[in-house]
């Protein structure tokens, strides 16, 4: 099974907003609900960010949020910061015990 | 509070095992599924496999069948990686990471171990 598709790259100005997205597939994100967006600075473990498309865990800044239209799936990072600077994976349930990332995104911020 | 803590950095020559542990702490065991991760040098993460901790099922992606095993020890609450046949290609960090049963949410995550496979 292939790795879902990000863009490599995005970037932003600190305030602006920024969008990714993550195309799968009609077996993995199209027919699942089971989508989740990880957060990785560089050296350090990934951090959950959304969870189950659109769920915040606690502790995560309301600026994070995700969606989900057909096989894309979406985080959108809102008042950019300093902080956000980081490379960010999809994940997809695709069936069986098959899990699939992406390719993974790096989030500049200018 | 939860903690996942992994063993230290591995060099192994091509064609040997790795084995590589995950001791959790900080809730109950049996309570949730178990993963394995990888990530390649400059590379994205790659899934591997799943053991559900209370009966001690497993699973793994077709890519790893046949060189993946993963294992636990409820008494010491330790989840183990064991991959075969190593190949220059396996060189990465290796994270465990636990999910929330059924629902995707891998929300706590190991802090890596680095595997280097070389002659």
């Amino acid at each position: 099974q292939s790795a879902l598709t990000q863009p490599a790259s995005v970037s932003g100005s600190p305030g602006q907003s920024i969008t990714i997205p993550c195309t799968g597939t009609s077996s993995d994100i199209g027919t699942y609900n089971l989508i989740s967006w990880y957060q990785q600075h560089p050296g350090k473990a990934p951090k959950l960010t959304i969870s189950e498309v659109t769920r915040r865990p606690s502790g995560v800044s309301n600026r994070f949020s995700g969606s989900k239209s057909g096989n894309t799936a979406s985080l959108t990072i809102s008042g950019l910061q300093a902080e956000d600077e980081a490379d960010y994976y999809c994940c997809s349930y695709a069936g069986g015990v098959t899990w699939i990332f992406g390719g993974g995104t790096k989030l500049t911020v200018l | 509070q939860v903690q996942l803590v992994q063993s230290g950095a591995e060099v192994k020559k091509p064609g040997a095992s790795v084995k590589v542990s995950c001791k959790a702490s900080g809730y109950i065991f049996t309570n949730f599924y178990l993963h394995w991760v990888r990530q390649a040098p400059g590379q994205g993460l790659e899934y591997m496999g799943v053991i559900y901790p209370d009966g001690g099922g497993t699973g793994y992606i077709q890519k790893f069948q046949g060189r993946l095993t993963i294992t636990r020890d409820t008494s010491t609450t330790t989840l183990y990686m064991e991959l075969s046949s190593l190949r220059s290609e396996d060189t990465a960090v290796y994270y465990c990471a636990r999910e929330i049963p059924v629902t995707g949410n891998f929300d706590s995550w190991g802090q890596g171990t680095l595997v280097t496979v070389s002659s």
